[in-house]
């Protein structure tokens, strides 16, 4: 069974700065996507960014990048210059056999 | 707004009355899923439709719940009869292709049983 695990439940992290979220995930399957996803709360969950298993580069949209380390089995989200809209539930997820299973998400709150 | 429609948004009813989610994806959109998410914990897959096939329902609890997506366009989840712990947001995502396209949310319902 595959499995994703976010083990900080919440952080805080001051305006302009930078914050990382950690995730690590299992699997014995070489081919496979992993995701980071935003919940506000009115719910919505907001996709961030994707990286493939098989992608040399680690993935990078706007202020989000993806520290991709697979013989560590983990894909650390960094947000740059965090802003107050930054505030939600992050989500890692991994797909893998048609599947997407979510970790337990981590709550970022930005303070001015 | 999320381009996948969802509706209600909120659905307050009693325990053992039946409810029923409607879900519309972004046009094109081939697979639609259903999750289910309980306060405080990531979302679980309960239904995968491959256009109006039902592709993966190994989590939906068959007894008290059903999906359907007859035209493989909009789907309706149903609940009957609703118990005290289905109290949950349930979320409808859609991608253009199963695999590792990015699965777009709609707002979601939230869920209360009383």
């Amino acid at each position: 069974a595959q499995k994703i695990t976010q083990t900080q439940p919440g952080m805080f992290v001051q305006e302009k700065e930078a914050v990382t979220l950690d995730c690590t995930y299992d699997t014995s399957d070489p081919s496979y996507g992993l995701f980071w996803y935003k919940q506000p709360s009115s719910g919505e969950m907001i996709f961030l960014i994707y990286q493939g298993s098989y992608d040399q580069q680690n993935a990078t949209e706007g202020r989000y990048s993806l520290n991709f380390q697979k013989a560590r089995k983990s894909a650390n989200l960094v947000i740059s210059a965090s802003q107050l809209g930054d505030s939600a539930m992050y989500f890692c997820a991994m797909s893998f056999d048609y599947k997407l299973s979510f970790g337990a998400g981590t709550t970022v709150t930005v303070r001015a | 707004e999320a381009e996948v429609a969802q509706s209600p948004r909120y659905k307050i009813t009693e325990k053992s009355q039946a409810v029923a989610f409607w879900c519309d994806p972004i046009s094109g959109h081939a697979t639609l899923y259903w999750y289910r998410q309980i306060l405080g914990q990531g979302p679980e897959l309960l239904v995968q439709f491959q256009d109006e096939s039902v592709v993966d329902d190994s989590q939906l609890p068959k007894d008290r719940f059903s999906a359907e997506r007859l035209k493989g366009v909009d789907s309706t989840l149903k609940i009957q009869p609703a118990e005290l712990g289905d109290s949950a947001m349930y979320l409808c995502a859609s991608s253009a292709q199963q695999g590792y396209q990015p699965q777009h949310f709609g707002d979601g319902t939230r869920l209360s049983i009383l």
